[in-house]
């Protein structure tokens, strides 16, 4: 596609239950990002991959949070027993890679626990 | 640890005129990116302007400027002829080369028409 694709755009889940995010990359783009941004703040960082494998995944905050990315170009963060404090905007982004390639970021999962 | 501050959590800027978001950062890298980023209601983060640190001139993008100072390390951007499409939240970010992109908290920005 031509830009960075986020599925669902809106997710809202019960406190205990398990979730999916997706996110399908600008065709061709070898590097992955998931970050989450709370509300008020910045982006913060939870994972990258480059290709098929997590190059950096301290950024997600505990062991409930786990991602993929099987075939290096669609990954899907997973959270498993969801707690309130997780409900925020879960954003992915792709680059080309490089030292500089800006980050290409999609419109987000805005992930509500209740 | 290198941080990114943004110091002004809301701007407002009369239609036209020019307005000066601010940024600073700490490193102890002498390479790096800074970029502006800016996101609309839709949530998406859209990237308005960059610059190397290696490079003195600073980075211009039609009405969007940037005031790079190194030693002090600072990294404004300054829009001219606001419009109203300008609304929005806008996060400095910094990355030193590596993958690891660090951001701001943000500054809103209301165009007052």
């Amino acid at each position: 596609g031509a830009g960075v694709s986020q599925t669902p755009s809106n997710k809202v889940t019960e406190k205990g239950k398990y979730v999916e995010l997706r996110c399908d990359p600008i065709s061709g783009h070898t590097a992955l990002y998931w970050y989450r941004q709370s509300l008020g703040q910045g982006p913060e960082f939870l994972i990258y991959f480059q290709g098929t494998g997590a190059a950096d995944d301290s950024g997600l905050p505990n062991d409930r949070f786990f991602a993929v990315r099987p075939e290096g170009s669609v990954s899907t963060l997973k959270i498993q027993r969801t707690e309130r404090g997780d409900s925020a905007v879960y954003l992915c982004a792709s680059t080309q890679g490089g030292s500089n390639s800006p980050l290409h970021f999609g419109n987000g999962t805005r992930l509500t626990v209740t | 640890a290198q941080t990114v501050t943004q110091s002004q959590p809301e701007m407002s800027v009369q239609e036209a005129e020019t307005v000066t978001l601010s940024c600073t950062y700490d490193t102890s890298e002498s390479d790096y990116y800074l970029f502006w980023y800016k996101q609309p209601p839709s949530r998406q983060m859209i990237l308005v302007i960059r610059q190397e640190a290696y490079k003195q001139q600073n980075a211009t993008e039609n009405r969007f400027s940037v005031n790079f100072q190194k030693a002090a390390k600072s990294f404004s951007l300054k829009i001219s002829d606001s419009q109203l499409g300008d609304a929005a939240m806008y996060f400095c970010a910094y990355t030193s080369g590596t993958y690891k992109y660090i951001f701001g908290t943000g500054t809103r920005l209301k165009v007052l028409a």
